[in-house]
């Protein structure tokens, strides 16, 4: 079965450092995703990523966030000064045709701040 | 903005009982989905219903639209169905801008 592949699993990071997370989302889909859970609370979301760019963004994400899809596989989250408050679980998913499509999550990649 | 009501917050069953767990929202939507998320945090899409009901061996999801009510049942519950169960709803637009719910723990023991 198709699925997404999120490296790295687990992070550690001193605060103002900047990470990089990344995914491998499935090879025909289109649409793509990012998601974020903080422990203990509800998963949210972060960014859509279609066609090359940012097509919606939560609130949570601002200009410390960025995504990119460097080449054709890969999809990143980077997080250019990380705070404390950023530790969380990351979540990417895809799916290939928007709402029509179904959306497959990656494991997650578990990101700590000290 | 679309609260997200779920319940029970944690459940406990005997394996082979029948599970319900309820999610209520408050505005209107386009899609509600039940995600399924693993001890070890993966998670995994369950459904995406717009009305009526849809069947996956022994899932059952049910959405009431007029009421702004969906349910989901687990028959014949096993000890690997322990998980936590979220509600997702779609309020509009062209993709997956989720509100989740805070989620249901469920736990099956044999």
């Amino acid at each position: 079965e198709p699925e997404v592949t999120q490296t790295p699993s687990h992070q550690v990071t001193q605060m103002g450092q900047e990470v990089i997370l990344r995914c491998v989302p499935i090879s025909n889909h289109l649409y793509f995703y990012w998601y974020r859970q903080i422990l203990g609370q509800k998963v949210e979301f972060l960014v859509s990523f279609y066609n090359n760019e940012i097509s919606e963004k939560s609130e949570i994400f601002d200009d410390q966030f960025s995504v990119e899809r460097p080449d054709g596989s890969n999809f990143t989250l980077k997080i250019r000064s990380t705070k404390l408050e950023d530790s969380a679980m990351y979540f990417c998913a895809s799916t290939w045709g928007g709402l029509a499509g179904e959306l497959f999550f990656g494991e997650g990649s578990r990101l700590t701040v000290l | 903005k679309n609260e997200v009501e779920q319940s029970p917050q944690n459940l406990t069953a005997q394996e082979g009982e029948f599970i319900t767990i309820n999610c209520s929202y408050s505005v209107g939507i386009s899609a509600l989905h039940w995600l399924q998320q693993h001890p070890g945090g993966g998670i995994v899409s369950l459904f995406m219903l717009s009305s009526g009901k849809k069947k996956h061996g022994r899932l059952i999801a049910t959405i009431n639209i007029q009421e702004k009510h969906s349910s989901l049942h687990i028959t014949a519950s096993h000890p690997r169905d322990s998980a936590v169960y979220i509600c997702a709803l779609n309020s509009g637009g062209s993709n997956y801008k989720l509100t989740f719910g805070k989620g249901t723990l469920l736990t099956v023991n044999p």
